[in-house]
């Protein structure tokens, strides 16, 4: 079953028009989430970790938020060299050795 | 500080043929994590190792196999190699088992032909 859902799968973005993206999670308890940004043929670059409900974190122009079922990552007035797929994963009390990581969302930003 | 160190990055193998990667964790790092990571998709767990111990194993075959060496360095083995084993194979490195301070080298891009 999925456990980690994300969503959109691609967004496209004009310079300076912010948006979000969603990560729903289903997991038994929960250790931390991740949000990682991936260049193309990359490995991921860790961003945030939040650990607890109502929990939020900030750098530049992203700011990650999380709730009991899910994530959000707000990306502020982007610019071009944020285009990126943005993934996130959960980190489970059980089953504690590893990450589940959703699909990713593909985001480009227009000049 | 070096960052999580892999290698090759790039690789082409036969059908059936063995591969071995490797990644040296940042200095200070006790746990190395694999990932597979099919273009499109996100990265599915391989192995963790901890103290040299292997933690953890994810939903793959046996022909997948890994250690960790006193140094805190891994090996990934890949036998008898499919054309569905081409990927990104991604290497972790965390302070602890609990994948504190957890970050991703640059890969080894696998192609099997």
């Amino acid at each position: 079953e999925d456990q980690v859902t994300q969503s959109p799968e691609a967004l496209r973005l004009q310079e300076g028009e912010s948006s979000s993206l969603n990560c729903s999670y289903t997991v038994s308890g929960l250790r931390g989430l991740f949000w990682y940004r991936q260049d193309p043929g990359k490995g991921p670059e860790f961003l945030f970790t939040l650990y607890s409900a109502g929990e939020e974190k900030e750098k530049e122009r992203l700011k990650a938020t999380l709730t009991k079922k899910e994530s959000f990552l707000h990306i502020t007035a982007p610019k071009p060299e944020d285009s990126a797929t943005y993934l996130c994963a959960v980190h489970e009390l059980f089953n504690d050795y590893k990450l589940s990581f959703g699909a990713g969302t593909t985001v480009t930003v227009r000049a | 500080d070096a960052g999580v160190t892999q290698s090759p990055t790039h690789l082409i193998k036969t059908r059936g043929q063995h591969v071995t990667l490797r990644c040296s964790p940042i200095s200070g790092h006790k746990s190395v994590s694999w990932y597979q990571q099919v273009l499109g998709q996100g990265p599915q767990f391989i192995f963790q190792y901890y103290e040299k111990e292997e933690r953890g194993r994810g939903n793959f075959p046996d022909r997948f196999s890994a250690r960790q060496f006193p140094n805190y360095s891994s090996e990934l083995n890949v036998n008898a190699l499919l054309l569905g084993d081409s990927a990104l194979y991604l290497c972790a490195s965390s302070l602890d088992r609990g994948y504190t301070e957890a970050f991703f080298g640059q890969g080894t891009r696998l192609t099997v032909v």
